[in-house]
């Protein structure tokens, strides 16, 4: 069982279109990180939140962390291929280091 | 500055064989990890370092060693290779369990 559940696993979608992923746990953390990992390479970090309710905002991109800091969502508006790619969330465990989740593989389709 | 590189980029072993993974950063990050990435399971934690001479396990430690002689590299040691070891490994650094980890590039391991 993983610390961190994303949904959905897979999604594809044409340009322009809206979506949500989501990153839940039934843990509370005190942040949360999001990723964005291209094929081939390694993760980088897109955004990190820490306050519950927090809402952030990274050109298309908009990050919440839930008011009780266990789940975390991740909207993108107007997709494009550039999009195209593995988001990963990641929590602090109990024993002090970040975990990872699954993972939600999007392909964006010109 | 060229942030965190491993080596090597692939390698492929016969099962029984040993190995060592390279990672260097020159961020002078004192945490420093490594992860292996599997299909639907994201990424897991095999084993960290919080400084120079300080290791600890992580989730899957298991079959693999780790040393830190110094602060930029933190080589990760298959001892007896088995095909269940077939993954990408990453190895990562922050200044702290908790801050932005920065990847290296991955290695893929394919284990026979």
């Amino acid at each position: 069982t993983q610390l961190l559940e994303q949904s959905p696993q897979f999604l594809s979608i044409q340009e322009g279109e809206n979506l949500t992923v989501y990153c839940n746990s039934s843990s509370v953390f005190s942040s949360l990180q999001w990723y964005r990992q291209e094929p081939g390479e390694g993760p980088v970090l897109l955004v990190t939140v820490v306050t519950g309710g927090e809402v952030k905002k990274l050109k298309r991109l908009t990050f919440q962390f839930g008011d009780a800091r266990k789940d975390s969502s991740l909207h993108i508006t107007a997709a494009q291929p550039g999009d195209t790619g593995l988001y990963l969330c990641a929590g602090e465990s109990p024993g002090n280091d970040m975990r990872f989740g699954a993972g939600t593989r999007l392909t964006v389709k010109p | 500055n060229a942030g965190v590189t491993q080596t090597p980029k692939f390698q492929v072993l016969k099962t029984g064989q040993s190995m060592t993974l390279q990672c260097a950063q020159d961020m002078n990050h004192e945490y420093m990890s490594w992860y292996r990435q599997d299909p639907g399971m994201g990424l897991r934690l095999i084993h960290y370092s919080v400084g120079a001479g300080i290791t600890d396990q992580g989730e899957v430690p298991n079959g693999y060693n780790v040393s830190r002689s110094t602060t930029e590299d933190f080589p990760l040691r298959l001892l007896s290779a088995a095909p269940s070891q077939t993954s990408v490994y990453f190895c990562a650094s922050s200044r702290g369990p908790t801050d932005t980890q920065y990847f290296g590039p991955g290695t893929r391991l394919t284990v026979l």
